[in-house]
């Protein structure tokens, strides 16, 4: 168990549809990272947040945002879902935001756009 | 994009033998990190490697790493049916605080 907790695990929706995801980074750590995981494209990194500040931005659509609240939680809104953002959704937190530490990962969520 | 590239994309072994995995990368790193992860399930961290470190190991596992030559290894020791996952390299660099994954390495390790 890395501490880190994502809900739902798994959500099955339509095209055109939104949903929230949320996640709970380990006690005491700053940093959330989101990433996307498909068979295709592998696993990318979509944002980071440090202390409730965007601190970086990779291949995330537009159709998708994010935010970490004062808790430190963090949500993913994906919205006008397509075929293909089916997915596994990680979340990952490390300590602070820089690259000399290592992140623990959350159990994922399992998207399924019907 | 992928950063790191892994090499091979599959294996398979028997139980007790050594795994060794290899991973590329192109630019240049604060670090280099080795993930496992199960079926559809989180990754968990194995390793981290710094810039400036040659070789690392961590139980069963060894890991190096070659600046000029832009690679890593992993090492797993004596391997068991329970190390059969999938294998990850992952590099941080830059202002940046997110990892590159590479695609994987899918280890299966026979009883």
């Amino acid at each position: 168990d890395s501490g880190v907790t994502q809900t739902p695990k798994h959500l099955i929706t339509a095209t055109g549809q939104r949903v929230t995801l949320r996640c709970s980074p380990r006690s005491g750590d700053l940093s959330v990272y989101w990433y996307q995981q498909s068979l295709d494209q592998g696993l990318q990194f979509l944002i980071q947040y440090y202390n409730g500040e965007e601190r970086a931005k990779g291949n995330i659509l537009e159709r998708f945002s994010a935010q970490q609240f004062p808790d430190l939680h963090s949500e993913l809104n994906l919205s006008s879902l397509e075929l293909g953002d089916s997915a596994l959704y990680f979340c990952a937190s490390s300590v602070v935001g820089e690259p000399l530490y290592e992140q623990y990962f959350g159990p994922g969520t399992r998207l399924t756009v019907t | 994009s992928q950063q790191g590239e892994e090499d091979p994309q599959a294996l398979s072994i028997q139980e007790g033998e050594n795994a060794t995995m290899n991973c590329s990368y192109k630019t240049s790193i604060n670090n280099l990190q080795w993930y496992r992860q199960n079926s559809g399930r989180g990754l968990v961290h194995l390793i981290l490697i710094r810039s400036n470190e040659r070789e690392k190991h961590s139980g069963r596992l060894r890991v190096t790493l070659d600046t000029s030559k832009k690679s890593s290894s992993l090492l797993i020791t004596a391997s068991r049916a329970a190390d059969t996952a999938s294998y990850f390299c992952a590099t941080g660099g830059g202002s940046q605080g997110n990892l590159i994954f590479g695609k994987g390495t899918k280890l299966s390790v026979k009883p």
